[in-house]
Parts: C-alpha cells; structure tokens; sequence
C-alpha cells in the first residue's frame, strides 16, 4: 500500500516565523488532504489539494502529484496554530474505495 | 464544508461492556464511512470502510467481531466495541464522503473510550 512520510516530526518556533511542512508519498493519489488536529483531537480539514496550489489566508499549500510530495506553509505563526499537522493521502488503484492513508504528522509548538 | 457528528465524545465502561458509537453525515448523504483509530501521540490508523446496505470491509488485523459495524442508513454508521477490555481504550474517529463522488473525506469529533 501507499506510504505517507512527513517531515519534521517535531517543530518549535517563535511566534511571527515562517515553516515548511512537508509530505512524501509513495504511489499515484487521487486525494491529498492537510488536517490540522487540535487538542481536543478533532481533524479541522485546512486543504483538499490532490494537485496544484490552494492559499487560506496564513496558509497555503502546494502538491506535485508528478514528484510525489506536497509541502503545507504556514507564515506569521501565532501560538494557536499549534498541535499536530497531518497529511493523508488516498490511492488511485483499483481497490481505493476513498479510505485515507494518514502520515505520522508534524506537532508544531509555537512560542510566544 | 460538509458536518461529521459523532456521538458520543466521550465515554467510560466497564470491562465486558459493549459501547456503540454514532457517526452522522448532517448535510449530505455517505454510501461509504470509515473508522480510525488513534493512539496517544500516533497517527490515525484505518480500522475498517462502512458500506451502506452492504458488510464492512476490515482492514487486516482488526477483529471483525470485536468492532462491529453497522451503515443502515446513507447518514448513519455506527461502531460497537463488543466485550470491551481496557486495551480497547482508544480514540476512535470517523469519516465521511459525499456520495456525489466528491473524494473531499470530512471526520467527526472522535470518541474517547476508556475501559476500565
């Protein structure tokens, strides 16, 4: 099946700075999602981007379905975006019935 | 975006209990839900795809008879943990796709159940 590696795993920064998170996956996808799961443990869909680039206001992210990787940026980090970014992925293969394939996410700490 | 409701969010039982779980889609009808599991500090792991009017589909190594699923309905799933044991003790989150086709999946609040 389709493998999702994400990096960093872990990420610290102060208030107002800029990251990078990025998304690796192994196969074909016809469905790329970026979730951000907050404490109390629910999914806030952040983007629906199988392809091509989106932007929501602080943030934005961009898929290369060709290269198989997709990076979510966050700019002007304030410490409510903390917690934990997942990447999911779903497959193009013949027995994708839409079941995500999630990545081992990135838990962001922001400082004040 | 479309609404996920999963009932409830939170829950404590007994060893030997079962325990349902809802997953609702509010505004749109799902042929197809799925269960995840989560682990402290893991990611999520697929448990099982919930067809309406058809048998679950498990994804290897989960107990069929342990975690039964039921989709009576293009709205309604439900998870029951039967017999549960304190290593069941778990997040449990759902999902849900338009029947449109849209492959956009929209997730629930999530169930935490401890066993004890």
């Amino acid at each position: 099946g389709i493998q999702v590696e994400q990096s960093p795993p872990d990420l610290i920064l102060q208030e107002g700075a800029n990251s990078t998170l990025r998304c690796n996956f192994s196969d074909s996808v016809n469905n790329l999602q970026w979730f951000h799961q907050n404490p109390w443990g629910q999914l806030i869909n952040l983007f629906y981007i199988p392809s091509g680039t989106k932007q929501n206001g602080r943030l934005s992210a961009t898929t290369v379905a060709t290269e198989r990787y997709s990076l979510l940026y966050i700019s002007s980090s304030q410490t409510t975006d903390s917690g934990v970014y997942f990447c999911a992925v779903g497959g193009r293969g013949s027995g994708n019935t839409g079941k995500l394939i999630f990545g081992q996410g990135t838990t962001l700490q922001v400082k004040p | 975006g479309a609404v996920v409701s999963q009932h409830p969010s939170r829950v404590i039982c007994k060893s030997g209990t079962s325990v349902k779980i809802e997953c609702r889609s509010l505004d749109f009808q799902a042929t197809t839900m799925f269960w995840y599991r989560q682990f402290p500090k893991k990611s999520l792991m697929l448990m099982a795809t919930s067809n309406e009017g058809s048998k679950a589909t498990y994804e290897q190594g989960v107990e069929k008879d342990k975690f039964l699923i039921n989709h009576a309905s293009l709205t309604l799933s439900t998870l029951t943990v039967t017999s549960a044991h304190p290593e069941d003790s778990s997040f449990y989150i759902c999902s849900a796709r338009d029947r449109k086709g849209h492959t956009e999946a929209f997730f629930g609040q999530g169930t935490r159940l401890t066993v004890v």
